[in-house]
């Protein structure tokens, strides 16, 4: 079945450093999606690509849609204490269901 | 506006029992979507209702999960005769539109708890 892999799992940044997780698709996604998780709360929307080798940014978030639409990747620049939480990539195949990727857990040191 | 809710927010329940998790999506969204998230896990995906009807059961793990959608509106995941290892958050999400390209809102979910 469709699966949406997601690296690395875990990421541990010092304040002001940079973090980047990716999403890696086993077949063609027709859109991708973005969820941030804060501890102890449940997933919020954070943004959708749609177009192949799509960017787009919010404040110090970078999210890009490969040119394949297999892969995505969320970049955040500077890190701060309030970035922290799983992120977590979603792709629908057109089978109107999103699969989730695994997460990536990002703590950060002030 | 009122978000996606759930309830009961936690419940513990012993080995055996029957369960039954609710859902309110948010007013006017067709599409709804249940996962379960197990500690420090990913979502896994269970089912998806358009409407009523449910067209992806694929995701449900055994036959002692179910789940209904009534006027549109209301969803009850029902787990039978519960095992430990069906101890997990159970979120719901709604949507405006179907075919997962519209963004998910997720309630605050159920923490289940077998013992």
């Amino acid at each position: 079945g469709q699966q949406v892999m997601q690296i690395p799992q875990y990421q541990h940044v010092q304040e002001g450093e940079d973090f980047t997780t990716y999403c890696n698709s086993s077949t063609t996604l027709s859109n991708i999606q973005w969820y941030k998780q804060r501890p102890g709360g449940h997933p919020v929307f954070l943004i959708q690509l749609v177009k192949s080798g799509e960017v787009k940014k919010q404040k110090r978030l970078t999210f890009q849609f490969g040119e394949a639409k297999k892969n995505s990747s969320l970049h955040i620049t500077a890190t701060q204490t309030t970035d922290v939480g799983t992120y977590f990539c979603a792709g629908d195949q057109g089978a109107q269901k999103l699969v989730f990727g695994q997460g990536t857990r990002l703590t950060i040191n002030p | 506006g009122a978000g996606v809710s759930q309830s009961p927010s936690n419940k513990v329940t012993e080995k055996g029992k029957d369960v039954e998790l609710r859902c309110d999506p948010i007013s006017g969204h067709t599409a709804l979507y249940w996962y379960r998230q197990s500690l420090g896990q990913g979502l896994e995906f269970l089912i998806y209702f358009q409407g009523n009807s449910a067209p992806d059961k694929s995701g449900l793990p055994s036959d002692r999960f179910s789940a209904e959608r009534t006027g549109g509106s209301v969803s009850t995941l029902t787990i039978q005769r519960t095992q430990q290892e069906d101890s997990a958050v159970y979120l719901c999400a709604s949507s405006p539109y179907g075919r997962a390209r519209s963004p998910l809102h997720f309630g605050n979910g159920t923490r289940l708890t077998v013992t």
